[in-house]
């Protein structure tokens, strides 16, 4: 049963536009959360996290969004520039964090 | 290096060959992962090490699989007898501290068993 869940395989976006990715969770447990930005035949960079405590947290272009109550997180990235084409995954972790749960990833292209 | 080094990055193997794949994570992180990441899927958690022990194993689909870190750094990822179904990106990640943070991954290592 996947307990995390990104609905849309793909998204493209117009370059300078804003990238919404979105995920949803269905173990209320989860407390921690991640975006990995993924190239082929790399493995995943860690983007941004934000910890159930907080909402919104933000770093440069990448603002990560989390609604506890919906068991939902969004990934804006704006402006959204071509570099930033690669595949997107979420991860939610419970309690000590030592196990992650990934959801299937969403691949974004960035329209020059 | 700076990073998490992973080898081979890729290996052929045959039905009921045994493989073993390694991970050197960044130097000083204390807690290590395998994930598993199947064609089209996210990564998903084999086991997890703290230093040298093995904490969580819970994630590895079979005894065909194990894993060791027998001194705290390098680990190796064990598949005895491989099936066609253990074909898959294997990925490494460290982490500096033994709870929460990023962790860091390697660039994994695809394994193909014919």
């Amino acid at each position: 049963d996947q307990q995390v869940k990104q609905n849309s395989p793909s998204l493209s976006v117009q370059e300078g536009r804003i990238s919404i990715l979105n995920c949803d969770y269905t173990n209320s447990m989860f407390d921690y959360f991640l975006w990995y930005k993924k190239y082929p035949a790399e493995g995943p960079t860690f983007l941004i996290s934000i910890s159930s405590i907080k909402d919104k947290n933000e770093d440069g272009r990448f603002t990560v969004f989390l609604n506890k109550s919906a068991k939902h997180l969004s990934l804006h990235i704006v402006p959204s520039q071509p570099g930033d084409s690669a595949v997107y995954f979420c991860a939610a972790s419970a309690n000590t964090g030592n196990q992650f749960y990934f959801g299937t990833g969403t691949s974004l292209t960035v329209i020059p | 290096g700076a990073g998490v080094s992973q080898s081979p990055r890729y290996k052929v193997a045959k039905r009921g060959q045994d493989v073993a794949l390694r991970c050197d994570p960044i130097s000083g992180h204390v807690s290590l992962f395998w994930y598993q990441q199947a064609l089209g899927q996210g990564p998903e958690f084999l086991t997890y090490f703290q230093n040298e022990a093995q904490l969580d194993k819970s994630g590895l689909p079979s005894d065909r699989f194990f894993a060791e870190r027998p001194e705290g750094s390098v680990s190796t990822l064990k598949i005895q007898r491989t099936q066609q179904e253990d074909s898959a990106v294997y990925l490494c990640a460290s982490r500096l501290r033994r709870e929460r943070g990023t962790q860091y991954f390697g660039p994994g290592t695809r394994l193909l068993v014919l």
